[in-house]
């Protein structure tokens, strides 16, 4: 049981937008940064999204990240077959003094 | 460019220390902190724990009484000890910078990962 909360599944058709959510608590998203990882299967998970809504260099802005309270979501725009992938949040658990993911969502581009 | 890369045995038997080393290229080590992440088989990514050139560490509150981690500034390198494994620890391990500050944490540097399996 992952302490962040991911819907295990997504899916939207080439061209929309979709967004995944990561609910937490006050220890973790409520009071830390929530940072973005994409994994494409078979690979090393990538920083998407850092400091809840900053984007490293070279990842395009059609990924962006947002936070309320003790929740966090990731939005895709402009969907591509290419962006199918898992998607996991994470944070730092203030009580847990520790890293901690949400369960991962799978996105499909139908 | 910062680049990571994960070494060790890839079985490890029952009740045996699953031991990793983590080589890192582009950057001194005596900066940031440096984590290891697991991911069982089809299953989510596991933060396991960090250290800090400093000798700090954080761990993960349900692997604590088995992990250690170390680090070697002269060889750039940083290192994980489980001990005491069981099939439940067989994981694709993961070394990574992690560029937070103290109380923060995120990613943005991945070792290619290495499967470790767990069995006699």
């Amino acid at each position: 049981q992952s302490v962040l909360t991911q819907p295990p599944s997504v899916s939207a058709a080439p061209g929309q937008t979709v967004t995944i959510s990561c609910s937490g608590s006050n220890s973790n998203i409520g009071n830390n940064f929530v940072s973005w990882y994409q994994q494409v299967p078979g690979t090393a998970p990538q920083l998407l999204i850092y400091d809840n809504n900053k984007r490293p260099s070279g990842i395009p802005d059609r990924f962006s990240g947002s936070k309320s309270g003790t929740s966090a979501a990731l939005g895709i725009t402009g969907l591509q077959t290419g962006d199918e992938a898992d998607y996991y949040c994470g944070t730092w658990d203030s009580r847990l003094s520790a890293g901690v993911f949400g369960g991962g969502t799978k996105l499909t581009v139908l | 460019q910062v680049q990571l890369q994960e070494s060790g045995p890839g079985l490890v038997k029952p009740s045996e220390t699953l031991s990793l080393t983590c080589t890192v290229s582009g950057v001194s080590i005596s900066s940031y902190y440096w984590s290891w992440i697991r991911q069982p088989a089809g299953k989510g990514l596991e933060w396991i724990g960090r250290i800090y050139v400093n000798g700090n560490t954080n761990y993960n509150t349900s692997l604590k009484s088995r992990v250690t981690l170390s680090l070697d500034t002269s060889k750039n390198q940083f290192s994980l000890n489980l001990r005491s494994v069981t099939a439940a620890d067989t994981a694709v391990y993961y070394c990574a910078r992690d560029v937070g500050l103290e109380g923060t944490t995120f990613f943005d540097s991945w070792g290619q990962g290495t499967l470790v399996t767990v069995s006699s």
